[in-house]
């Protein structure tokens, strides 16, 4: 079963602050993501990668940068944080050649005040 | 790029009857398509993948059903249970990567 451990669980922050989540996958899955979710939205990807140093621009990129340091993490970052961010953020990863079959961690609540 | 519309968005049942939730896509090209669990405080969960060349595909209690023709994707809950009262999600594809999902459809099943 593969593993998705994302953190912190729970971030509050003020406008403006620098917020960075982290997700470690340990199943040598060659593709991360980034996911918020919000009610009415559900799921929009942020930023994706490949693997190590490779990013991809997802669906929803503004105000966020990401970096995948090894196959094993990759980092959100919210540098300016605003109100709009408000979200329960989602990593994911999976494995070339399983098109779609993703593999979630637990969620980041991140609330901007 | 792909849309998808997933409706209803709240679905209430009495444990024992059916359940339906349809998911309706935009982009013809997409060939991947997938529905996903989301349990209070978890992420989400795969549950069935259907590509385009498989119209009917039956799991644990459910049925789920790809009309290519009006782009339309249903996931049907022959006997709901209360363990099956969750958040559920469809998604379509046609890059194999980068997933689009509807907005959910939030199920309740009530004794």
């Amino acid at each position: 079963e593969a593993a998705v451990t994302q953190s912190p669980r729970n971030k509050v922050t003020v406008t403006g602050g620098n917020v960075t989540l982290s997700c470690r996958q340990t199943n040598s899955h060659n593709y991360m993501y980034w996911y918020r979710q919000d009610t009415g939205h559900g799921l929009r990807l942020i930023h994706y990668s490949y693997g190590a140093g490779n990013l991809q621009i997802g669906d929803v990129p503004d105000g966020y940068k990401a970096t995948r340091t090894t196959q094993e993490d990759f980092f959100l970052l919210l540098e300016l944080a605003s109100p709009s961010q408000t979200s329960l953020y989602f990593c994911a990863s999976s494995v070339w050649g399983t098109p779609g079959q993703l593999y979630f961690g637990e969620g980041s609540k991140l609330t901007v005040l | 790029g792909e849309q998808v519309e997933q409706r209803p968005p709240h679905l209430s049942v009495r444990e024992g009857d059916s359940a339906v939730i349809i998911c309706t896509y935009t982009d013809p090209n997409s060939y991947y398509f997938f529905w996903y669990k989301q349990e209070p405080g978890a992420g989400l969960q795969l549950l069935m993948k259907v590509f385009s060349s498989t119209e009917i595909n039956e799991g644990q209690g459910f049925t789920v059903l790809l009309n290519k023709k009006d782009k339309q994707l249903s996931l049907n809950l022959t006997a709901a249970h209360p363990g099956d009262s969750a958040v559920y999600f469809c998604a379509a594809t046609s890059s194999g990567q980068k997933l689009v999902f509807g907005q959910g459809t939030i199920l309740k099943v009530y004794l």
